[in-house]
């Protein structure tokens, strides 16, 4: 089974900032990663499939990059509705799909 | 416009047995693989089980496999998960999920999720 870790578990920024987000994989999943975003008492959201890709109606502020075994996710300028849980998904070895253990991006 | 509602979360005892259903909307079960994704309390996302577009094949974590039945009813248009022989370590809230793309599981990322309903298995 894949092991995908993600850093920071929390990162607290002020709205405008540039959030960094990192996903790890323990092999190599290619291209084949995806990032999610999670708000509580909502459903989760796909905002970046194939490392790179984004989802359908996701802002441009939203991107994706990396292969192998090293993924980032930027959000280049923090709105207010970006606050939420970050989660990282690979589907190249599978079953399981494995997600990561999720990154808080939080109000400093 | 495509909708997921779930269904069929209770409280169980330890043993128990329940059956989640998702209604949906917005397009057909037989264009897209499903799958069921778990959020235990505290916890990240799990992928539970998926279905591909056709019935068949069918797939589940090692964590529920011989306990969880997946399965869908074409003619409502809803999902089902069979859970029997319930854990307090199954205890979570359960979403469905359709694949982004086709009706093959490893489609594998998850673009329209339902709300979610809540299983809590205790005694």
């Amino acid at each position: 089974e894949i092991v995908l870790t993600q850093s920071p578990a929390t990162l607290s920024l002020s709205p405008g900032e540039r959030a960094t987000l990192s996903c790890r994989a323990s092999q190599s999943v290619s291209h084949y990663l995806a990032w999610y975003q999670h708000k509580p008492g909502q459903a989760p959201r796909l905002l970046i499939y194939d490392a790179s890709y984004r989802a359908p109606g996701v802002p441009d502020r939203f991107s994706g990059s990396g292969s192998g075994t090293d993924f980032t996710l930027t959000i280049s300028s923090l709105e207010p509705e970006d606050f939420a849980v970050y989660y990282c998904q690979q589907r190249n070895h599978w079953p399981p799909f494995t997600f990561g253990p999720g990154t808080k991006v939080d109000i400093k | 416009e495509v909708q997921l509602v779930e269904s069929g979360g209770d409280f169980v005892q330890p043993g128990g047995s329940l059956r989640l259903s998702c209604a949906v909307s917005g397009f057909t079960v037989t264009t897209y693989a499903m799958n069921w994704v778990r959020q235990a309390p505290g916890k990240g996302l799990e992928w539970v089980s998926g279905i591909s577009g056709h019935g068949d094949p069918t797939f589940y974590a090692d964590s529920v496999k011989g306990r969880f039945t997946i399965s869908r009813d074409i003619s409502k248009n809803t999902l089902y998960l069979q859970m029997n022989s319930l854990r307090r370590e199954d205890t979570a809230i359960y979403y469905c999920a359709k694949t982004f793309q086709g009706v093959a599981v490893s489609g594998g990322y998850f673009d329209n999720w339902g709300q979610g309903t809540r299983v809590t298995v205790s005694s």
